[in-house]
């Protein structure tokens, strides 16, 4: 059983597009939530945490669905800089933090 | 702005050696981790470290793993005999806050372990 699952993509979208990603966790006691985006043999960076009322950072939204124990992430306008795999990150107890296999995305001029 | 440092960039070993990678975390950060990622596959949690303890591990952290916090500065994972399948991406990484909606990790470049 996996504790985080993503759809792999890839995704190929046109500059300025809006692009969402869904990451669904089978723990119902899972805690927090994050989004990081990981570039081709780099470090993954967080990109944001997800909170319960969902948030936005610039043209970056994320969701928290807790009853049917999803998250989302939704770029909008896409840049040619955004192309990176999406990694959806969920603690369920403690410090742990269970990756999801990443989404990637290509942005296409 | 402060970043997680981690040394060496890529380690090539012979298996049934021991390696030790370093990591220095964020300054003011309070907890740390080790994670690893084989090549196309997705992060895996090794350990996160708290109060000079160990305060969790996942299966894969088992007897051939240690971690250490040297001194005020140094966090490192050694692995006592190295097998084939410990090739990976290492990742160190550090958080501050043990509030749980800010508790973003920060994380260093990586170790690229290769044993041969």
């Amino acid at each position: 059983r996996k504790e985080v699952e993503q759809d792999p993509g890839p995704f190929n979208v046109p500059e300025g597009a809006t692009v969402a990603f869904n990451c669904t966790y089978s723990n119902s006691a899972s805690q927090s939530f994050f989004w990081y985006r990981q570039d081709c043999r780099k470090e993954p960076k967080l990109l944001m945490s997800v909170y319960s009322s969902g948030n936005e950072d610039g043209r970056f939204t994320a969701q928290l669905n807790r009853a049917s124990q999803y998250i989302s992430l939704l770029i909008r306008d896409s840049k040619l800089s955004d192309s990176a795999t999406y990694l959806c990150v969920v603690i369920i107890t403690g410090n742990q933090f269970y990756f999801g296999t990443g989404t990637s995305l290509t942005v296409i001029p | 702005e402060p970043e997680v440092t981690q040394t060496p960039s890529h380690q090539v070993t012979q298996m049934g050696q021991e390696v030790i990678l370093r990591c220095v975390p964020i300054s003011n950060h309070l907890y740390f981790y080790w994670y690893r990622q084989i090549l196309g596959q997705k992060v895996e949690f090794l350990v996160s470290f708290y109060n000079n303890e160990i305060s969790e591990k996942s299966e894969i952290f088992d007897d051939q793993f240690s971690v250490e916090r040297p001194d005020g500065s140094n966090f490192t994972l050694k692995i006592r005999s190295t097998k084939l399948e410990d090739s990976a991406m290492y990742f160190c990484a550090s958080s501050h806050s043990p509030n749980r909606e800010t508790l973003g990790q920060y994380f260093g470049p990586g170790t690229r372990l290769t044993v041969t």
